[in-house]
């Protein structure tokens, strides 16, 4: 079945560190997109990355980078020099052949002062 | 430009009836895809619209059903609500064929 794991229901990282946020998924289509989505408390996703399949190069926009590992159908979200505005819910998500989205339950991430 | 605009922003029903949401997309997107996200959880799709026809569905009940207006913004209505249906819906909006989804900031509904 198609599916994307997100193992970290909640992380707390210090402001200015460097975050990772894992996630995992599950396809047989050759063909699919892996997105990231911030959801601060007002409800709205907000777009932060997205890598392609066959993307030779890991997606980066600015502090947000895509650890993609094709091999072990990962693709973790780093997000460098975290700032207190970073916290929120973070959802990874993947674009199946039939032009699905399926979203993954979620990381809570707190940045702390 | 404004992006994605829903309405309203919160609603509260009672069990049984029915309930109608907006969704206007961003300028130049013509396809609108609906979410129900349930507290707690990641948004589960519900239904895509193109071409003011449903694209794709979800596992969705039939009592879950959409529109599409020639002007692209779109309508999702749930009928025979349950205490279950209360969630965030969340209307995206894209290009018919590209990767980005741009969403909205959805419609807290609460069925009592």
């Amino acid at each position: 079945a198609q599916k994307i794991t997100q193992t970290q229901p909640g992380m707390f990282v210090q402001e200015k560190e460097a975050v990772t946020l894992d996630c995992t998924y599950d396809t047989s289509d050759p063909s699919y997109g892996l997105f990231w989505y911030k959801q601060p408390s007002s409800g709205e996703m907000i777009f932060l990355i997205y890598q392609g399949s066959y993307d030779q190069q890991n997606a980066t926009e600015g502090r947000y980078s895509l650890n993609f590992q094709k091999a072990r159908k990962s693709a973790n979200l780093v997000i460098s020099a975290s700032q207190l505005g970073d916290s929120a819910m973070y959802f990874c998500a993947m674009r199946k052949g039939d032009d699905k989205i399926i979203f993954g339950k979620g990381t809570r991430l707190h940045i702390l002062p | 430009d404004a992006g994605v605009t829903q309405s309203p922003t919160h609603l509260i029903k009672t069990r049984g009836q029915q309930v109608t949401l907006r969704c206007s997309p961003k300028s130049g997107h013509d396809t609108v895809s609906w979410y129900q996200q349930a507290l707690g959880q990641g948004p589960q799709f519900i239904f895509q619209y193109y071409e003011e026809e449903e694209r794709q569905r979800g596992n969705f009940p039939d009592r879950f059903s959409g529109h599409q207006f020639p002007n692209y913004s779109s309508e999702l209505n749930v009928n025979a609500l349950l205490l279950g249906d209360s969630a965030l819906y969340l209307c995206a909006s894209s290009p018919l064929g590209t990767s980005g989804r741009l969403f909205g900031s959805g419609t807290r509904l609460t069925v009592v």
